[in-house]
């Protein structure tokens, strides 16, 4: 089967640096995606990692392990905007993407 | 500018009925996509179109047909629709089906209840 595997809730402090992880078993795999999706809206595209290593977008960066099959998103400077749910998506074979579940992240003040 | 357009935002129709929900990208891309967003938010792909043409079809029950009259449209028509039918309805677009494919621009979705 194919499988992605992501925590369903996470908790953070304005201003300060979360990670969510992500790993995943699936038959084919071109590469990860992060999606970002506020209450109501639309997911919209964050990042990709195809090769292993570190991805830096503004304060969003994604990390990829391919022989681990994990990968995680950093968010770094949270800001209380950042409140959304997250999640991975495995680009499995040419058009097609599998979503994970979600994480939930709520921020504090 | 609307990238990627939905009509109607919301739907609410009884059991039974058919209906039919519209898709339009402005984006130039080759390939579009249909997702299902439960109350879960579990999201999942229903359909792709690359220049017309089917290329993914995720097990949906007959009931839901996807039509792509060219490149720049996918509407997705249900008949007899059904209370598992009641989701958010998300159509997408990627610049083309291979690599690229993992960036993918998402409509506002339709808000599809079923009584």
């Amino acid at each position: 089967g194919q499988s992605l595997e992501q925590p369903s809730e996470v908790t953070a402090v304005e201003g300060a640096i979360v990670q969510i992880n992500c790993t995943y078993q699936t038959s084919g795999f071109y590469g990860l995606s992060w999606y970002q999706q506020h209450d109501g809206g639309a997911p919209t595209f964050l990042s990709y990692n195809a090769l292993d290593g570190l991805e830096e977008t503004g304060r969003f960066s994604s990390f990829l392990s391919r022989s681990d099959s994990y990968g995680y998103l950093l968010l770094q400077e949270l800001q209380m905007k950042d409140s959304a749910s997250y999640f991975c998506a495995v680009a499995s074979s040419a058009s097609k993407i599998i979503f994970g579940s979600g994480t939930r992240l709520s921020i504090r003040p | 500018d609307t990238a990627v357009s939905q009509t109607p935002k919301y739907l609410v129709t009884q059991m039974g009925n058919d209906k039919s929900i519209k898709c339009e990208q402005n984006l130039g891309h080759d390939t579009m996509y249909w997702y299902k967003q439960d109350s879960k938010k579990f999201l999942k792909i229903m359909f792709s179109y690359n220049n017309k043409e089917l290329i993914i079809n995720e097990t949906v029950p007959n009931r839901f047909s996807p039509k792509s009259p060219d490149k720049a449209h996918l509407n997705l028509h249900i008949n007899s629709l059904e209370l598992g039918d009641s989701a958010v309805y998300f159509c997408a677009s990627s610049q083309d089906g291979g690599p690229s494919s993992y960036e993918q621009y998402f409509g506002p979705g339709t808000r599809l209840t079923v009584t």
